[in-house]
């Protein structure tokens, strides 16, 4: 069975930095694509950046220039790696896989909190 | 970026009756159309994909049609569990991968 674990959430001041990882068991990463999506508190869901194909990464507006998507093939690990957090960083984040070729997420963790605040 | 709009925001039903929520692409998107249910503390879970293949497990009570901007998530006899947030996902063009703002099904 698929698992994906979220990990590394937590409160942190504005301009700080944090690194998300996802655990996963029974799926290959090296061969597969991972996402990961955000809810504010209370609001809907957001596409924050996908790691795809053999190495191509992409990002939200909103996140490019200061989040970094990351993969461990050897440990099967998917990272997020977030530089100058901002307030509307504050969030659930989900680690997403998808075993098909198509963007759409057969797979979700159980997503890990970020806070950001003074 | 393709901006998808879900109608109505909020939808209240009975226990056995049908629900129709909709979902409205700002360009076509061919049918690369996914909806999800979230209920609340739980992560999100996929219900269909290509606009009206059902992910696996997913009761045939919910079905989904529509394809280019236009598409409708149909719930016949709802059942308790049933009540939930729905999004519906564009990836036809991306990115960005955009979703829907949501519709909240309650009881009615």
């Amino acid at each position: 069975e698929v698992q994906l674990v979220e990990s590394g959430g937590g409160l942190i001041q504005p301009g700080g930095s944090l690194r998300l990882s996802c655990t996963t068991s029974d799926f290959t990463v090296s061969s597969n694509y991972l996402i990961w999506v955000r809810q504010a508190p209370g609001k809907g869901l957001e596409w924050v950046s996908v790691f795809y194909g053999g190495g191509s990464t992409y990002y939200a507006d909103s996140v490019k220039g200061r989040f970094t998507i990351s993969r461990d093939n050897s440990n099967n690990m998917l990272y997020l790696q977030m530089n100058n957090l901002r307030a509307e960083d504050t969030a659930v984040y989900y680690c997403v896989g998808t075993v098909t070729t198509a963007m759409y997420f057969d797979y979700w963790g159980q997503g890990t909190l970020v806070t950001v605040s003074s | 970026e393709i901006v998808m709009t879900q109608s109505p925001g909020t939808l209240s039903v009975s226990p056995g009756e049908r629900a129709t929520l909709s979902c409205r692409a700002s360009q076509s998107v061919r049918s690369d159309l996914a909806w999800y249910q979230q209920k609340p503390g739980q992560a999100p879970r996929l219900l269909i994909s290509g606009a009206s293949t059902r992910a696996t497990g997913v009761p045939a009570r919910f079905s989904g049609s529509g394809s280019g901007t236009e598409f409708t998530l149909t719930i016949s006899s709802l059942q308790s569990e049933d009540f939930a947030f729905y999004y519906c996902q564009q990836y036809s063009n991306w990115p960005p991968i955009t979703f829907g703002q949501g519709t909240r099904l309650e009881i009615k």
